[in-house]
């Protein structure tokens, strides 16, 4: 079974240009996930989407990122002025469902960014 | 105070060793426990669910102490091939799956 696939594994760009990144999901999770992680540090949540709704995006800061997952499956992560600040791994993670207390989150192998 | 926190170490120790990591949270209501592994520079990958009742996974073993607050891994013979930053995960359903990450605890193993 295929994981959760991530584009592009890096990226490196100058502050002010727009960055994106694309996830796929494992085939079936409902449940999405966008973290970010910066070194030393564990993922913290940007945003969950549950099917093609954001139930959980209070951690977005949504003067410069955006996401989206129009028909419930993949998504994209974008932000919109990069600052040096958001140089971080971008991980994408989903699991089965959003609501059952056994659920498991699986990773993407992350979005590495530079910003310079 | 954080929702989740760990003793970021490094913890150094010898092959064959036993050593045990803990972590504590303070949201009460959490019902779902875990402990991740990550590589450098790579994903967290599932290493443990933590049940209730405590579960042990050939060389690891993971407690959760509801009244207390806190999650336990223990790790038996260490080989080299566990050195990695070991994540504590807790889940608040009640409110959606809202995932909580600590920042980790390094471990390597020392030949």
């Amino acid at each position: 079974e295929a994981g959760v696939v991530q584009s592009p594994r890096y990226k490196i760009i100058e502050k002010k240009q727009p960055v994106a990144f694309w996830c796929n999901p494992i085939s079936g999770h409902n449940t999405l996930y966008w973290y970010r992680q910066n070194l030393g540090q564990g993922p913290e949540l940007l945003i969950r989407y549950e099917n093609e709704e954001a139930v959980d995006d209070s951690q977005l800061p949504k003067d410069r990122f955006s996401a989206e997952r129009l028909k419930g499956v993949d998504s994209t992560l974008k932000i919109q002025p990069a600052e040096l600040g958001d140089s971080a791994v971008y991980l994408c993670a989903s699991s089965l469902s959003g609501t059952s207390p056994t659920d498991t989150q699986y990773f993407g192998p992350g979005t590495r960014l530079t910003v310079l | 105070r954080k929702e989740v926190e760990q003793d970021p170490g490094p913890f150094n120790v010898p092959e064959g060793a036993t050593v045990a990591f803990n972590c504590t949270y303070s949201n009460s209501a959490s019902q779902s426990f875990f402990w991740y592994r990550q590589d450098c520079r790579k994903e967290p990958k599932l290493l443990m669910s933590v049940y209730s009742s405590g579960n042990e996974d050939g060389r690891f073993t993971a407690q959760l102490n509801r009244a207390s607050q806190y999650i336990s891994l223990l790790i038996r013979d260490s080989k080299l091939s566990d050195s990695a930053t070991y994540l504590c995960v807790v889940n608040h359903v009640d409110t959606g799956n809202q995932f909580y990450f600590g920042t980790g605890t390094s471990l390597t193993v020392i030949p």
